[in-house]
């Protein structure tokens, strides 16, 4: 069964929302998760690792106020698009490994965020 | 970071043939990943082959990997419909778990 839940799968709203996504782990504990983006037919691009307790990093060219990470938790991550406009939506995907070292990701199944 | 390469881009087999993708990349490497993405949905872990590990088997699955020439490969034997998804190869370096990503090869198994 899944490892990584992410929630919601599907958002779809107006132009100036904000829109928060969560990311848990469900049977470990992630200091550090994931966040990434993903266009059609597209790749993975990483925004931003979250990491438990302390600032996120992010990733040349996000900006941090767009895309706020909070990480209050071992177990959650959220990852919140502020005012969203068309230009973000987006695939959003949240990832978390086990234990650090040479560990698969386990990968949440993504929200398609959709703005009008 | 910059992003490996993958090729092709886009594949179409019969049921029953094998299938074969390619993952360049450009740094040096912990270890690399193989994941498998079905439409609209997250990654599933494949295999994970490490620096100093130069193939590596899961079922019908078989993982090569060249740091001499920084590229891998993934065989998918006796293919199946099922096996109709996005394949993605990603390289893990330093001492964390950040992942960098290929291009991917889109996978299409026909019956």
């Amino acid at each position: 069964g899944a490892v990584v839940s992410q929630h919601p799968s599907r958002v779809i709203c107006k132009s100036g929302t904000s829109v928060k996504i969560e990311c848990r782990s469900l049977d470990f504990q992630a200091t550090t998760m994931f966040w990434y983006r993903q266009f059609p037919k597209k790749s993975l691009m990483l925004m931003a690792t979250s990491n438990e307790g302390s600032k996120a990093t992010y990733e040349q060219g996000v900006e941090k106020d767009k895309f706020l990470i909070n990480h209050a938790s071992l177990t959650l991550s959220t990852l919140t698009v502020t005012s969203a406009h068309p230009e973000d939506s987006s695939f959003y995907i949240c990832s978390a490994a086990r234990s650090q070292g040479n560990q698969p990701q386990h990968f949440g199944d993504g929200t398609r965020l959709s703005i009008l | 970071s910059q992003q490996g390469e993958e090729d092709p881009q886009a594949l179409s087999i019969q049921e029953g043939e094998n299938a074969t993708m390619n993952c360049s990349y450009k740094t040096s490497i912990n270890n690399l990943q193989w994941y498998r993405q079905n439409s609209g949905r997250g990654l599933v872990h494949l295999i994970l082959i490490r620096s100093n590990e130069r193939e590596k088997h899961s079922g019908r699955l078989r993982v090569t990997l060249d740091t001499s020439k920084k590229s891998s490969s993934l065989l998918i034997t006796a293919s199946r419909a099922a096996d109709t998804a996005s394949y993605f190869c990603a390289t893990a370096g330093g001492g964390g778990n950040k992942l960098t990503f290929g291009t991917g090869t889109q996978l299409k198994v026909e019956l």
